[in-house]
């Protein structure tokens, strides 16, 4: 079964600094990957996806991440923080139900804290 | 494009009130629809989905149901609410390249 784990549950850069958060998957088939951002109390946007079409996916904000299939990683980067980074992201892979029905199976979120 | 509204923003809720939250898609036909539940501090957890009117699965047993009664309407609902079911819920639709879009969410808080 698919599913998703993400290291660190907070993350703190400063202003100007690279962004890193991690995430690995664990699939039996070839993954659907996505990342999420959720400001608070707002719902989640989508930042990037991969769908096997190219293992350095571009993003949204300047956010980008990188497939990884020999470390099973989809890690989520960005090369200078800025303020309004600070939110709550989510890894997610897809997965299909036992009828078939897809299913985003989410991690459990990392807090990015920007501190000028 | 496509659009999804859910209201109310906010409720606060005696323990044993009904509920009813309403999730609409604008600009999709025939989604696959799905409410979650973020309890605070935690992650998102999948309660209903459904594939289309009349079409509900449930992901986990508990306090509440979901019913589809028009395409792009969906609705979670309880009879009697208890102080576990306080959270922030979200609607969201599928895209056919397997993302999901979610929408604004609904504040509640069960007093």
């Amino acid at each position: 079964a698919q599913s998703v784990t993400q290291l660190g549950s907070h993350v703190s850069v400063s202003e100007g600094a690279l962004v890193l958060l991690r995430c690995n998957y664990s699939s039996s088939v070839p993954p659907y990957l996505f990342w999420y951002v959720q400001y608070p109390n707002q719902g989640l946007q989508l930042l990037l996806k991969y769908t096997s079409a190219a293992t350095l996916v571009k993003g949204i904000n300047g956010f980008e991440a990188e497939f990884k299939k020999s470390e099973t990683s989809f890690h989520l980067t960005k090369p200078s923080a800025h303020m309004s980074d600070a939110a709550e992201y989510f890894c997610a892979v897809s997965r299909a139900g036992n009828t078939g029905f897809q299913k985003l199976v989410f991690g459990t979120g990392t807090r990015l804290l920007v501190s000028p | 494009s496509q659009t999804i509204h859910q209201w109310p923003a906010t409720l606060v809720q005696p323990v044993g009130s009904p509920l009813s939250l309403e999730c609409t898609v604008e600009g999709t036909s025939n989604p696959n629809l799905y409410w979650y539940r973020q309890a605070a501090g935690r992650g998102l957890q999948l309660l209903f989905y459904s594939v289309g009117i009349g079409q509900i699965s449930s992901e986990v047993p508990q306090n509440l149901s979901a019913s589809r009664p028009q395409d792009r309407q969906f609705i979670l609902s309880s009879k009697k609410l208890l102080l576990s079911d306080s959270g922030f819920y979200l609607c969201a639709w599928r895209a056919n390249t397997r993302e999901q879009y979610f929408g604004p969410g609904t504040r509640l808080t069960v007093t």
